[in-house]
């Protein structure tokens, strides 16, 4: 069965500086998803970025950016010019090629000082 | 943009009522799923749909049932409350099946109370 760990139940970092989470997955499947969610104190959870496993480049979305390492089962996300507003629970997560279900992370609460 | 809405925010209810938590998309997703979030846990997969009248337990479905009449709608019951289900309940609806690389779109989520 596939798992997603999150080793690293809470990080803080100064604003504007750069933080990175991180997240390993097991899995024996050789294509599959990735993905970064995000989600603030008013719950809602928003999408941060996605990766494709077969893509070997590591996906960006503005200020954040992913660290994709296949063989080692890492996939980290790393925010850079952290703002008031990117405080928030992190959730890592991994969906197989067949799509439907994810199976997250623990999540890890990224906590900004001004 | 695609809207999850879960019909209420905080909900207290006893032991051993009947529970209904309602979820409606408004995207025409095939695909909708419950979720139990708790702390250090993460979000845990309670029960998922692919299809109206169609559903497929997750990983901790005991206590739990669905309902999905219509393609819009995604019900959880729990049938018999009990103390240990108090946690936060989130719905998730995607585009289907195939689409691989498409996200769940999730509502605010529901904190529900038993007392």
């Amino acid at each position: 069965a596939q798992t997603v760990t999150q080793s690293q139940p809470e990080m803080s970092v100064q604003e504007a500086e750069t933080v990175t989470l991180s997240c390993t997955y097991d899995t024996s499947e050789s294509d599959y998803y990735l993905f970064w969610y995000k989600q603030p104190p008013s719950r809602q959870m928003i999408l941060v970025i996605r990766q494709e496993a077969y893509k070997q480049q590591n996906a960006t979305e503005n200020r954040f950016s992913v660290n994709f390492q296949k063989a080692a089962k890492s996939f980290s996300l790393k925010i850079s010019d952290s703002q008031l507003g990117d405080a928030a629970m992190y959730f890592c997560a991994y969906r197989n090629n067949q799509g439907g279900k994810l199976i997250f992370g623990q999540g890890t609460e990224l906590s900004v000082k001004p | 943009d695609v809207k999850v809405t879960q019909s209420s925010r905080y909900l207290v209810k006893r032991t051993g009522e009947k529970v209904f938590l309602e979820c409606v998309q408004d995207m025409d997703h095939e695909n909708m799923f419950w979720y139990r979030q708790d702390p250090g846990l993460g979000l845990r997969l309670i029960y998922f749909s692919y299809d109206v009248k169609m559903k497929e337990k997750g990983d901790i479905p005991e206590g739990y049932s669905v309902s999905r009449e219509k393609k819009e709608r995604f019900s959880l019951i729990l049938e018999s409350a009990s103390t240990n289900q108090t946690s936060m309940y989130l719905c998730a609806s995607s585009l289907f099946p195939g689409a691989r690389n498409q996200p769940q779109h999730f509502g605010d989520g529901t904190r529900l109370s038993i007392l």
